[in-house]
């Protein structure tokens, strides 16, 4: 199947601080990229729906300017955690999916730890 | 609107016991189904899929079988072993997002 490489993989941080996480897709463009939030113990959560060229989508309750999202090409979408506080620590995974439209493929996720 | 509901867990199970996963869903186009295993502080590993009705998703003796009449995707293995101890997510592609379950741990002993 096809690639999604997410990085870093792990990642600890100072409070305030911001913190970029890559999601690359290796063999295929990307037409719609996901980010998810999982928390222990839980199911992913959707943050937000990017296509590449255009402004996200954020689900509900995610609040855009602290998640900003950017899917500047077809094999590269960002989210950068602005102003990083202990809470944001969490395991974010990214999807990637094509214009097939009938499957996406998984990053491997990032574990963000805030101090 | 589209959901998955999928069988609660925990489940412990004996090495070699049969495995059984409920998943079921709600849709209103033609999705795929998906299930997806997760090992602790790693993330999703593709199980298997099936992109149409009656079509079977198999892989490593895990095997699901979409049924529309149904709505189901209930995944199952006739020997669990030790090593199948994970969560395991179902879950369905409307080609706009993903929908998931809940997940449901298996522990598997010796």
């Amino acid at each position: 199947g096809a690639v999604v490489s997410q990085h870093p993989s792990r990642v600890i941080c100072k409070s305030g601080t911001s913190v970029k996480i890559e999601c690359r897709s290796l063999d295929f463009q990307a037409t719609t990229m996901f980010w998810y939030r999982q928390f222990p113990k839980q199911s992913l959560m959707l943050m937000a729906t990017s296509n590449e060229g255009s402004k996200a989508t954020y689900e509900q309750g995610v609040e855009k300017d602290k998640f900003l999202i950017n899917h500047a090409s077809l094999t590269l979408s960002t989210l950068t955690v602005t102003s990083a506080h202990p809470e944001d620590s969490s395991f974010y995974i990214c999807s990637a999916g094509t214009d097939m439209n009938t499957e996406a493929f998984f990053g491997q996720g990032t574990r963000l730890t805030v101090v | 609107g589209d959901s998955v509901t999928q069988m609660e867990g925990p489940v412990t199970l004996s090495e070699e016991a049969f495995l059984t996963i409920n998943c079921t869903y709600t849709a209103t186009g033609y999705p795929s189904l998906f299930w997806y295993v997760q090992y602790p502080g790693e993330g999703l590993q593709l199980l298997l899929k099936a992109t149409k009705a009656d079509d079977k998703g198999s892989n490593k003796g895990f095997e699901a079988t979409y049924r529309k009449e149904t709505t189901s995707f209930h995944l199952e293995k006739g020997s669990v072993q030790v090593s199948d101890s994970a969560v395991y997510f179902c879950a369905l592609y409307t080609g706009n997002q993903f929908y998931f379950g809940t997940g449901t741990s298996l522990t598997v002993i010796p």
